[in-house]
């Protein structure tokens, strides 16, 4: 069955860097763009990007494009997500997800809490 | 890129139905087929359930319909049960190149 696991919570100070894993099973890893989302604590969703395992090509949104690194090993099926930079509006919780097709994340991650405090 | 939308809450009573609006522009709902709509329990990731508008996955009850109509899709969820209790995001296509709603929380009374 499909699954993706993804590392654990981590507690940053304002300016450092985090990078979240997210490791892929049960389906061909390169056939499957990979995107990520966001959720801050009780407010909505927003997509963070977006890497094609197949040739590591990226995508980012407008807001993190300039922080942000998406990477790939395909030797582990995992997927890599590193923000830098960190500021306390990027507390929140980050999801991988499975993307099928435009906006169709068929199966997703667990989550991944960062806290971004001093 | 703003996001979606939606109304804060609805809700309805078993047996009854639902509808969600999500509210966007020509620049995202009104121009793709490509809207979605995800369902997330608390403390849960969210689960696809309609995506290109009124297509369902495999597995999900066809209680749950999408539709589209100009720059305002909407999610109905006929023949409410009590684990529909849910909050749910509709997402478009757009030039970023994803938006999300602002959200919508179902309770069934």
């Amino acid at each position: 069955q499909v699954r993706l696991v993804q590392s654990g919570a981590e507690v940053k100070m304002p300016g450092a860097s985090v990078r979240i894993s997210c490791t892929a099973s049960g389906y061909t890893f390169t056939n499957h763009y990979i995107q990520w989302v966001r959720q801050a604590p009780g407010q909505g969703l927003e997509w963070v990007g977006l890497i094609n395992p197949n040739d590591a090509g990226t995508y980012y949104g407008q807001r993190v494009q300039d922080r942000i690194t998406m990477t790939r090993d395909t030797s582990t099926s995992t997927i890599y997500m590193e923000l830098r930079g960190l500021r306390s509006e990027d507390t929140a919780t980050y999801y991988c997800a499975r993307c099928l097709g435009f906006g169709r994340m068929d199966y997703w991650g667990q989550g991944t809490l960062v806290t971004v405090s001093s | 890129q703003s996001a979606l939308t939606q109304p804060p809450s609805a809700s309805g009573s078993p047996g009854q139905s639902v509808t969600i609006s999500c509210t966007g522009t020509s620049s995202d709902v009104g121009s793709y087929n490509y809207v979605s709509w995800y369902q997330q329990h608390p403390g849960k990731a969210p689960k696809l359930i309609i995506y290109e508008v009124t297509k369902r996955p495999s597995g999900v009850p066809d209680r749950f319909s999408g539709s589209k109509s100009g720059d305002t899709a909407s999610l109905t969820v006929s023949g409410l049960q009590a684990e529909d209790e849910a909050d749910y995001f509709c997402c478009s296509f757009a030039g970023d190149p994803y938006v999300f709603g602002t959200g919508t929380k179902v309770t069934v009374l």
